[in-house]
C-alpha cells in the first residue's frame, strides 16, 4: 500500500536552532510533494511543493526541502527557526504514475519552538 | 487571490442525522476532493470527483457517505446518518487540472462535532 512516513512525530527546538523534519514515501515512479503547515486551529497553509527540475525547493517563510528520488524522501528544513514556526507540519505525495491524483499525508510532526 | 471556501465553519448534530457540507472550489477547476482529519490524526483522502462522477472513493467513503456538484459552483458531501466517529475536520480541495502538476488547494474545513 502507498504510505507516507514522517518519523520525528514531536520535535522541541529553542529558537534560532536549525529544524529538519523527514519525510519519505513508499513507492518508485513520478511523484509530486508537498509540505504543508497548519497553525493551531487554522487550516492546512502550502509550504512548498516539487513537481520536476531542480531537486531543492525554496518555499515560503525561509523553508526550504531536498527531493532525494534515490531514497524516496523529501526532507523539510529551515536554517533557524522561530517561536511562529510552532504548529503541525504535514507532508504530502501524489504518486502520478498509479493514474490517481489523491494526497497521502504523513502522519504529521508537531514543532514546539521554545522562545 | 481565488480560494476555496466551505461552509458552515462548524457544524454540531446529534448522532443519525444527516448533515451536508458545502464548499465552492475555485471557479475554474475541474477537479474535486473531500478530505478529513480526525482530531490528533492525519488527513485522509475520502473522494475524488470530476465530470459529475466520483474518479476514486477511499474504504471510509461508504454507502453512508456522498457528494454532490447540484449546480455548476457548490460541491458537497453529505452524510446520512452520522456516527461519533464522524467527528472530524473536513476539507473539501479542487485542482484544475490532473498531470505532471497536481497542486490542490484547500479550503479551511468544516469542523463537524457529533454527539
Amino acid at each position: 500500500a502507498q504510505s507516507v512516513s514522517q518519523h520525528n512525530h514531536h520535535v522541541i527546538l529553542s529558537e534560532a536552532a536549525s529544524l529538519e523534519l523527514g519525510c519519505n514515501y513508499s513507492y518508485g515512479g513520478t511523484v509530486n510533494l508537498f509540505w504543508y503547515v497548519q497553525y493551531p486551529g487554522q487550516h492546512l497553509q502550502l509550504l512548498l511543493k516539487y513537481f520536476s527540475g531542480d531537486p531543492l525547493v525554496k518555499g515560503i517563510k525561509g523553508f526550504e526541502a531536498e527531493f532525494i528520488k534515490s531514497k524516496f524522501s523529501f526532507n523539510l528544513r529551515k536554517p533557524s527557526v522561530q517561536w511562529s514556526d510552532t504548529a503541525e507540519y504535514f507532508c504530502a505525495v501524489i504518486n502520478i504514475t498509479s493514474g490517481t491524483y489523491k494526497y497521502i499525508f504523513g502522519t504529521g510532526t508537531r514543532l514546539k519552538v521554545l522562545a | 487571490e481565488p480560494e476555496v471556501t466551505q461552509t458552515p465553519s462548524h457544524q454540531v448534530t446529534q448522532m443519525g442525522q444527516e448533515v451536508i457540507l458545502r464548499c465552492v472550489p475555485i471557479s475554474n477547476h475541474l477537479y474535486f476532493y473531500w478530505y478529513r482529519q480526525i482530531l490528533g490524526q492525519k488527513v485522509e483522502f475520502l473522494v475524488s470527483f470530476y465530470n459529475n462522477e466520483i474518479s476514486e472513493k477511499s474504504e471510509i467513503f461508504d454507502d453512508q457517505f456522498s457528494v454532490e456538484r447540484p449546480d455548476g459552483s457548490n460541491f458537497t458531501l453529505k452524510i446520512r446518518s452520522t456516527k461519533l466517529e464522524d467527528s472530524a475536520m473536513y476539507f473539501c480541495a479542487s485542482t484544475v487540472e490532473r498531470g505532471t502538476h497536481n497542486e490542490q488547494f484547500f479550503g479551511p474545513g468544516t469542523r463537524l462535532t457529533v454527539l
